[in-house]
């Protein structure tokens, strides 16, 4: 069984740039959610989606947004890039998301400069 | 708001020695409780969990058990191996805010020969 895949790996842009990052989940699972992992904050939930619909936000701002398909997979955008949003951005995956078991995905490596 | 509290590391062991790391949470109400672990450059994995008081969670010679008198999830392996050198991070998932895990800053162990 495939596991959660997110593309890309490694992404290097500039101050003010947009980005795009994508996650395909588990088949069958249809909540995704996305945490932004930095050594200073630590793992913060940004967003989570459960059949195409944002059900939980969390404390970031407006620049970060995120998407899901019919297919369950996400997409998350952040706009006008700065250089503290340099970061490892996971996504997860699960079933129901009410249980907490969810899978995650080996993560996007952005570096902004 | 929910919070974890995780003891600071580095941990550093050598191998065959007890492992304990120590975790505190704050939640309103009846929250999951979980420790993923991440390896160099990927992902979370999920360890092992526990749903309500007193439940055990165990997994790979990892368990944690949960304490609601004294708001704890500590996780303990009777005998490291140098292969459980990781990031171990405690998390919670209330239901209250269902779909956001909290997670705490994480632990990084190092065991030696």
């Amino acid at each position: 069984k495939a596991g959660v895949t997110q593309t890309p790996r490694y992404l290097i842009k500039t101050r003010g740039q947009q980005v795009t990052l994508s996650c395909s989940p588990i088949s069958g699972h249809r909540s995704v959610s996305w945490y932004q992992q930095t050594p200073g904050q630590g793992l913060q939930f940004l967003f989570e989606y459960f059949s195409e619909t944002q059900r939980n936000k969390g404390n970031f701002p407006g620049r970060f947004s995120g998407r899901q398909f019919s297919n369950s997979r996400s997409e998350m955008n952040v706009s006008t890039l700065e250089l503290g949003d340099s970061a490892l951005y996971l996504c997860a995956s699960s079933a129901t998301a009410a249980t907490g078991g969810y899978t995650f995905g080996s993560g996007t490596r952005l570096t902004v400069v | 708001g929910d919070s974890v509290t995780q003891m600071e590391g580095p941990v550093t062991l050598s191998e065959e020695a007890f492992l304990t790391i120590n975790c505190t949470y704050t939640a309103t109400g009846y929250p999951s409780l979980f420790w993923y672990v991440q390896y160099p450059g990927e992902g979370l994995q999920l360890l092992l969990k526990a749903t309500k008081a007193d439940d055990k969670g165990s997994n790979k010679g990892f368990e944690a058990t949960y304490r609601k008198e004294t708001t704890s999830f500590h996780l303990e392996k009777g005998s490291v191996q140098v292969s459980d050198s990781a990031v171990y991070f405690c998390a919670l998932l209330n239901t209250g805010t269902a779909s956001k895990l909290t997670f705490g800053t994480g632990t990084r162990l190092q065991v030696t020969l």
